[in-house]
Parts: structure tokens; C-alpha cells; sequence
């Protein structure tokens, strides 16, 4: 079964600092990955998805980017935070190929922009 | 209107109570469904699929009804552990494939 990693697990940045989550996947190979962020007491939005090395899709338009230099690595940054952006981050994986099977979670990186 | 509509709740019941939720989909398209439940602080985890047929799994029971374009889940005899949220999340491939995750329902089980 899949294992997401995430770190770091809490985060406080001051506004205006850049910003780089990791997230890493074990026990698949080619997962679609996906960059989640919750705020508190809020449903879940999508940020940026990636079914492939080097592939990004974005789904809102802001100031974080999103990179996937393995197959198994999934870069979440910004170069200038924004008190906005504090949230719970969450990275998820799903079997690639088996398209409407579950997507599970990590255990999320917690930011606080100050 | 939300793709996914759930009721927020919150839902307060005592221990051994038996609760419902709903949740309905608007895109007649959607292909698969799940129930995910996520405690405070805490990443969503996958608490059961949901099958055309209806599925159990001990004192959870989830139910689709494609017609009507909703799932639901049950819960008996609620445990003061049941407590969480429940999102309903539905996976669709109109426009894309897409995954949609309702906004979560809120369980309180008191003793």
C-alpha cells in the first residue's frame, strides 16, 4: 500500500518569505499526486495536480507553484507568502491508470504565515 | 451551487445512537464515491467506497442512489470514537477526471 511522507509538519513564516513543502511517495510507482490546502474549519481546495514527472496542472491561480522532479516527489513552493496562505497542506497519491479509485492522504504540513 | 453539497452539521448524538448523512452530487456523470472521515488536525482518511449495491462494514453503512444523485452513510450504535468529520468525496471525468470533496459533516458523540 501507498505511504505518503510530508515535512515539515508545522511551519510558522513571516509574510514575504519563500516557502518549499516536500512531499514523497512509497510503495507505488507513477502516482498521480495532488497539492491540497484546508483552512481552518473549510472543505478541502485543490491547488495543483501532476500525473507525471515535470507535468503540473494548477487549479487556482495564486502565488505557489508546484514541481515534480521524480516520479515519487512532489515540491510545493512560493517565493513570497502572504498571510493567506496560512492552511493545513496536504500531498495525496492515487494509483495511477485505475482512474476512479481513491486518493490517500499525508499527514499534512500546518503553515502559518505571520 | 457547490458540485458537492453536504449538511455541516454539526450532529450531536449520545453513544449507541444511530446516525445519517447525506450528501447529494450534481454532476450526473460522477463515476465513483467514497466517504472519508478526518479528525481535528488531522489528514482525511478513506473510510469506505460507496457501491451501487450498498456496502457494509460493521456498523457503518454506505448507500448510492444514482437516480437521485446522492450517498449516504450510516453509522450504528455511535462510539464517543465516531467523532469527526465525514466528507463525501466523488470522482467524475467530464471536462477531465476530476476528484470533488464535499465541505464535511460534523460528528459530536457524546457519553
Amino acid at each position: 500500500s501507498q505511504t505518503i511522507h510530508q515535512w515539515p509538519a508545522t511551519l510558522v513564516q513571516p509574510v514575504g518569505s519563500p516557502l518549499s513543502l516536500e512531499c514523497t511517495v512509497e510503495g507505488t510507482s507513477n502516482p498521480n499526486l495532488y497539492w491540497y490546502r484546508q483552512a481552518a474549519g473549510r472543505g478541502l481546495q485543490l491547488l495543483f495536480y501532476s500525473v507525471g514527472i515535470g507535468q503540473i496542472s494548477s487549479e487556482v491561480p495564486q502565488n505557489l507553484s508546484a514541481s515534480r522532479p521524480q516520479d515519487r516527489q512532489f515540491i510545493l513552493s512560493s517565493k513570497k507568502l502572504l498571510l493567506s496562505d496560512s492552511g493545513f497542506y496536504l500531498c495525496a497519491s492515487k494509483l495511477a491508470g485505475v482512474a476512479y479509485n481513491e486518493q490517500f492522504f499525508g499527514p499534512g504540513t500546518r503553515l502559518t504565515v505571520l | 451551487r457547490k458540485e458537492v453539497e453536504q449538511d455541516p452539521g454539526p450532529f450531536n448524538v449520545p453513544e449507541g445512537a444511530t446516525v445519517a448523512f447525506n450528501c447529494t452530487y450534481s454532476n450526473s456523470a460522477s463515476q465513483s464515491f467514497f466517504w472519508y472521515r478526518q479528525d481535528c488536525r488531522k489528514e482525511p482518511k478513506l473510510l469506505m467506497s460507496v457501491y451501487s449495491s450498498g456496502n457494509e462494514d460493521g456498523r457503518f453503512t454506505a448507500q448510492l442512489n444514482r437516480a437521485s444523485q446522492y450517498i449516504s452513510l450510516l453509522i450504528r450504535d455511535s462510539k464517543l470514537s465516531d467523532s469527526a468529520t465525514y466528507l463525501c468525496v466523488v470522482n467524475r471525468n467530464t471536462g477531465g477526471f476530476k476528484t470533488i470533496f464535499g465541505a464535511g459533516t460534523r460528528l459530536f458523540v457524546k457519553a
